[in-house]
């Protein structure tokens, strides 16, 4: 199946810093990703809508200054957490659709692990 | 009332029994369906797809009840590497982002 991956894996940060996490779709073309966060013991909850080439839709309490999304190709989105807070550590996953493939197939992301201290 | 909802149990149960997990979802317009399944820090990955036909893989049979807005998995004969959180996830439409359950844990012991 298609690959996608995230990087960093894990990341340790200190309050008030900025966090850019990679979403790269290895062998296949996303116009859209999408952007998850899964709190301990909660559901994955969408954050946002990621489009190449043009602004992401963010969920409801999402804010889109403190969440960046960026989907300047057609393999890689980025989602900066700025100004991290400890309330920001999470486990963050984001998915791909392939538009060659079925539409309600998505490809995971094997998550990055945010820890802000 | 939740978009997606499931028991988040955990069903503690012995290598060789069966076991079933329930979810009913809010959006009767929703398309598609699926389990997932979740090990401890890791990525959800797909388990397996559910219609109203019903879906087979080995031992996990999956069944889709629209009228009753009711998805199923049955696992059977379980093994000790069935232990892992079960999602129960629901597409509204194609090409949209995915609507998860929290989970229902499962303990496998020997």
């Amino acid at each position: 199946g298609a690959v996608v991956s995230q990087h960093p894996s894990w990341v340790i940060c200190k309050s008030g810093t900025s966090v850019k996490i990679e979403c790269r779709s290895l062998d296949f073309q996303a116009t859209t990703m999408f952007w998850y966060r899964q709190f301990p013991k909660q559901s994955l909850m969408l954050m946002a809508t990621s489009n190449e080439g043009s602004k992401a839709t963010y969920e409801q309490g999402v804010e889109k200054d403190k969440f960046l999304i960026n989907h300047a190709s057609l393999t890689l989105s980025t989602l900066t957490v700025t100004s991290a807070h400890p309330e920001d550590s999470s486990f963050y996953i984001c998915s791909a659709l392939d538009p060659s493939g079925r539409a309600d197939t998505q490809y995971f992301g094997p998550g990055t692990r945010l820890t802000v201290l | 009332r939740k978009e997606v909802e499931q028991d988040p149990g955990p069903f503690n149960v012995p290598e060789g029994a069966t076991v079933a997990f329930n979810c009913t979802y809010s959006n009767s317009a929703s398309q598609s369906f699926f389990w997932y399944r979740q090990d401890c820090r890791k990525e959800p990955k797909l388990l397996m797809s559910v219609y109203s036909s019903g879906n087979e893989d080995g031992r996990f049979t999956a069944q889709l009840n629209r009228a009753s807005q009711y998805i199923s998995l049955l696992i059977r004969d379980s093994k000790l590497s069935d232990s892992a959180t079960y999602l129960c996830v629901v597409n509204p439409q194609a090409g949209t982002a995915l609507i998860f359950g929290k989970g229902t844990t499962l303990s496998v012991s020997s």
